[in-house]
């Protein structure tokens, strides 16, 4: 059974720095790309970045290109999500989620002065 | 980057009635592989979103039989052939043929 527990969530300051994680299990993650997406506060869903199974290739929205750097360790069946410069406008829930199948419950991002 | 356009913004369905859910693509979801990558989701309140339908037209695991996806191109259709109460919620149609992934900007659907 899929299962993606996303933490890393809370709050911080405009121009902070916070990580995202994301633990995969019941799947073979390491042959797995995976999305980040992320809903603001009674919004729709956008789509915030995407790594390739083998980290080779990484897309971003453009959002986000530059402040944000998506990862992962197959290791460690863990995905990533690096934010810098937080802005008031990246206050949302992040997904993990595994090729738009199976999502995580979310977690909190609040960036607020 | 596609815009997905969904309509309509909001649906008010007595239980047992069908209802449907347009999503229009601005460039075509037909890979050429002969795969077109058209996602539906539905968020129910305080829930993350759930799939529906991948590929335009494919059930989910667990997905009930009411739910249909049809379409193709850049024109496609959610049913539900009888609409029942958990059944409440947003639904979101998705490409993944290119990046930026998009999304539709949802249909709430209530009952009546």
């Amino acid at each position: 059974q899929v299962h993606l527990v996303e933490s890393g969530g809370g709050v911080v300051q405009p121009g902070g720095s916070l990580r995202l994680s994301c633990a995969a299990s019941g799947f073979n993650f390491s042959s797995s790309g995976m999305h980040w997406v992320r809903q603001a506060p009674g919004k729709g869903l956008q789509w915030v970045a995407f790594i390739r199974y083998d980290a080779n290739n990484k897309y971003y929205a453009d959002s986000v290109r530059g402040r944000f750097t998506i990862s992962r360790d197959n290791s460690k069946n863990t995905l990533s999500l690096q934010m810098n410069n937080l802005r008031a406008e990246d206050t949302a829930v992040y997904y993990c989620s595994l090729v738009a199948l199976h999502w995580g419950q979310g977690t909190l991002v609040i960036v607020s002065s | 980057d596609i815009v997905m356009t969904q309509t309509p913004l909001s649906l008010s369905v007595t239980p047992g009635q069908p209802a449907s859910i347009s999503c229009k693509s601005s460039q075509s979801l037909l890979h050429s592989n002969g795969r077109t990558f058209l996602f539906w989701y539905l968020q129910k309140a305080g829930q993350s979103p759930q799939l529906l339908i991948y590929e335009v037209s494919n059930r989910f695991s667990g997905v009930p039989e009411r739910f249909s996806g049809s379409g193709s191109g850049t024109d496609f259709t959610l049913k539900i052939s009888r609409v029942e109460a958990e059944d409440v919620g947003v639904y979101y149609c998705m490409q993944s043929i290119q990046f930026p992934v998009t999304f539709g900007g949802g249909t709430k659907v209530e009952i009546k």
